[in-house]
């Protein structure tokens, strides 16, 4: 299974924006870069995904490096709502490796008002 | 209201003692998957389910049973639970395929006396 790399924390203040990166330096062509974040005593919550292009939606940006082998999570205005466990994952489009899925332990981001 | 639901959300038991936790998901979706997360070591993937009557193993199977004679259920089943299995347990869904988001219940906290 391709394995992602993320920083295990990082800080941002209140309605800056935040960079969250992850490194998948063995994700292969057909591999989704997919984004959850977990709040405090919920589960995790979809944030955005994408393939090769940048992506946008209502919660954030997606920034996939030309290689593919890094990407980034941009949340552009940090709120205190926005701290929680952030993670990234990879899922195969081949065959059925759309199943076994690998979390790893995300990043915590700590917002400060 | 799409949702994930798990019953029960708490739960306290014995050793040894037979147990199953559901999972049900109203989203019409045909892929299903159990985690466990534990402190320091993330969200784990149990078992997985392409569709009805479909199973595999994901990152740490061992001491789990699944089943999926129906495409909204997939319960997980601890024939013989043991104190190492006391956890946070998640129920995700999604449609078929890595280009679709994963739907998370609500968890379900397990302790094994």
């Amino acid at each position: 299974d391709a394995k992602t790399t993320q920083p295990n924390s990082m800080e941002s203040n209140e309605e800056e924006p935040v960079h969250l990166p992850c490194n998948h330096s063995t994700i292969s062509g057909t591999d989704y870069i997919h984004w959850y974040r977990q709040l405090p005593s919920q589960g995790p919550e979809y944030v955005i995904h994408g393939l090769t292009s940048n992506v946008n939606n209502r919660m954030a940006s997606l920034a996939i490096a030309e290689d593919r082998k890094s990407s980034t999570l941009i949340l552009h205005r940090a709120t205190l709502r926005d701290a929680a466990v952030y993670y990234c994952i990879l899922r195969g489009a081949g065959g059925t490796s759309y199943g076994k899925l690998t979390f790893g332990q995300g990043t915590i981001l700590t917002v400060h008002p | 209201e799409a949702q994930v639901t798990q019953n029960p959300r708490y739960l306290i038991t014995v050793t040894g003692k037979k147990l199953t936790v559901t999972c049900s998901q109203n989203m019409n979706h045909e892929y299903m998957s159990w985690y466990r997360q534990d402190p320091g070591l993330g969200l784990r993937q149990i078992y997985y389910s392409m569709n009805v009557e479909v199973t595999d193993k994901g990152d740490v199977p061992e001491g789990y049973k699944v089943s999926r004679k129906e495409k909204r259920n997939f319960p997980l089943i601890l024939e013989s639970p043991s104190p190492n299995q006391t956890s946070l347990y998640f129920c995700a869904s999604s449609l078929q395929g890595a280009n679709y988001e994963q739907y998370f219940g609500p968890g379900t906290r397990l302790t094994v006396t």
